[in-house]
């Protein structure tokens, strides 16, 4: 069964600052996926990882994955207010007919 | 673009009632679409999936029968909650896809309150 494992689940940190939210997922899958929630809003698309090694960036966040060890990181740098919300990673595979399966989220504050 | 348009963004109803929630692809077809329910502070559940001109695929301990689910056409999904009741008041977001296995695009979601 494939589990997606999302740490930490809340993180406080003041702007300017640098940090990692990981993902960790059971078995192997297809893609890789980073979404972004604002409060009472839908979610939306960050970035979908295919391969072992990608990387990819907008902005101050950096997403990669590392299919080998079944981890993806999203990295924040230079942490800014405007980038507090909650951060969804969900993977899919073609086993599972490609149904996400999500994370629990990790609630970012950033204060000024 | 790839843009999924979902209405209402908000509803109010009285506990009895039904409410019917649209999930629109708008610049594309969508072969499937999915509806999930999001509780508050938590991570998005599956509820269903729908392929165009079939029925709904329903996840286990979602009530097909409450959740009716329509995909008539390759742009268009609707989700009906029938005889609504306050405990499903939720966030209800529905995404779309151009085919199966393709990648998932997302309505704005839809509040529902039930009274």
């Amino acid at each position: 069964e494939l589990k997606v494992e999302q740490n930490p689940l809340f993180l406080s940190m003041q702007e300017g600052k640098n940090y990692t939210i990981y993902c960790n997922y059971s078995t192997t899958s297809d893609r890789l996926y980073w979404y972004r929630q604002d409060p009472g809003k839908s979610l939306e698309s960050l970035f979908v990882l295919l391969s072992n090694g990608a990387v990819k960036q907008e902005g101050r966040l950096m997403a990669s994955l590392d299919t080998k060890a079944r981890l993806s990181t999203l990295h924040i740098t230079a942490a800014v207010h405007d980038l507090s919300a909650t951060y969804f990673c969900a993977v899919d595979m073609e086993d599972s007919n490609y149904q996400l399966i999500w994370g629990a989220g990790t609630k970012l504050i950033i204060k000024p | 673009g790839a843009v999924v348009s979902q209405h209402p963004s908000r509803v109010i109803c009285k506990s009895g009632t039904s409410v019917k929630i649209e999930c629109r692809s708008l610049d594309f077809q969508a072969t499937t679409m999915f509806w999930y329910r999001q509780f508050p502070k938590k991570s998005l559940m599956l509820m269903a999936t729908s392929n165009e001109g079939s029925k709904a695929t329903y996840e286990q301990g979602v009530e097909k029968d409450k959740f009716l689910i329509n995909h008539a056409s390759l742009t268009l999904s609707t989700l009906t909650v029938t005889s609504a009741h306050p405990e499903d008041s939720s966030f209800y977001i529905c995404s779309a896809s151009r085919s199966s296995g393709g990648i998932q695009y997302f309505g704005a979601g839809t509040r529902l309150s039930v009274l």
